[in-house]
């Protein structure tokens, strides 16, 4: 099983501040498929990457995705109110064993 | 635009069974490359795949958790589901269902797009 480690676990930013947001996986992601998801309390994920670097449909250009192998990376170049959320990300190369990371909350300083 | 929504029984005493089920409205279950897929999050916690059927009916479940849990698909109800076994309070948690792109060929199945489509979840409690 592939597992995925988030860093940092809570990161504390101003609206407007860019957001840098870590994903390791203890072994290479085949394909590099790795997502990106945002969850706002009480509501299901969202999907806002795949394939690592892909933005997903109808996803602001303010969140991209970059990476390959083991080592992703999520930014929100300005931190907009409505992104103060938690972020996961998810791994779909092995397709018999989803995994997710622990999660990143981005919340306000 | 696909919409998914869950439907479950609230409230469990343990060792009782789990039933959820995943409507799915304007668009086919059985139509395009997709699978149909299961999610949880316990209170507090963070996102934890069950397992997935495609619409030919093979499944690929979560083997940490066991294989305790069932997944089946009903095309006539354009609907799938989720059943698990003799539940304990550690089961306590929503379960969302989700639809993402794969598709089965040659007796094997390919995933090759993540979960774009989530229901808003279901939340079952266990508790005696």
């Amino acid at each position: 099983e592939i597992v995925l480690t988030q860093s940092p676990g809570t990161l504390s930013l101003s609206p407007g501040e860019r957001a840098t947001l870590s994903c390791r996986a203890s072994q290479s992601v085949s394909r590099n498929y790795l997502a990106w998801y945002q969850q706002i309390p009480g509501q299901a994920p969202r999907l806002l990457i795949y394939g690592a670097s892909s933005r997903a449909t109808g996803i602001p250009d303010r969140f991209s995705g970059s990476g390959s192998g083991t080592d992703f990376t999520l930014t929100i170049s300005r931190l907009e109110p409505e992104d103060f959320a938690v972020y996961y990300c998810q791994q779909y190369g092995d397709s018999r064993r989803f995994t997710f990371g622990p999660g990143t909350k981005v919340d306000i300083k | 635009q696909v919409q998914l929504q869950e439907s479950g029984p609230g409230l469990l005493k343990p060792s009782q069974t789990l039933s959820v089920t995943c409507t799915v409205s304007d668009d086919s279950i059985s139509s395009g490359s997709y699978y149909w897929t299961w999610i949880r999050q316990q209170p507090g916690k963070g996102l934890e795949w069950i397992g997935y059927i495609f619409n030919s009916g093979s499944t690929y479940y979560n083997l940490s958790l066991k294989s305790l849990f069932t997944i089946s698909i009903d095309t006539s109800m354009n609907q799938f589901s989720l059943k698990l076994s003799s539940v304990t309070a550690a089961d306590t948690a929503v379960y969302y269902c989700a639809r993402g792109g794969g598709y089965c060929s040659g007796g094997s199945c390919y995933v090759y797009y993540p979960m774009d489509v989530w229901g808003q979840g279901t939340t079952v409690t266990v508790s005696s």
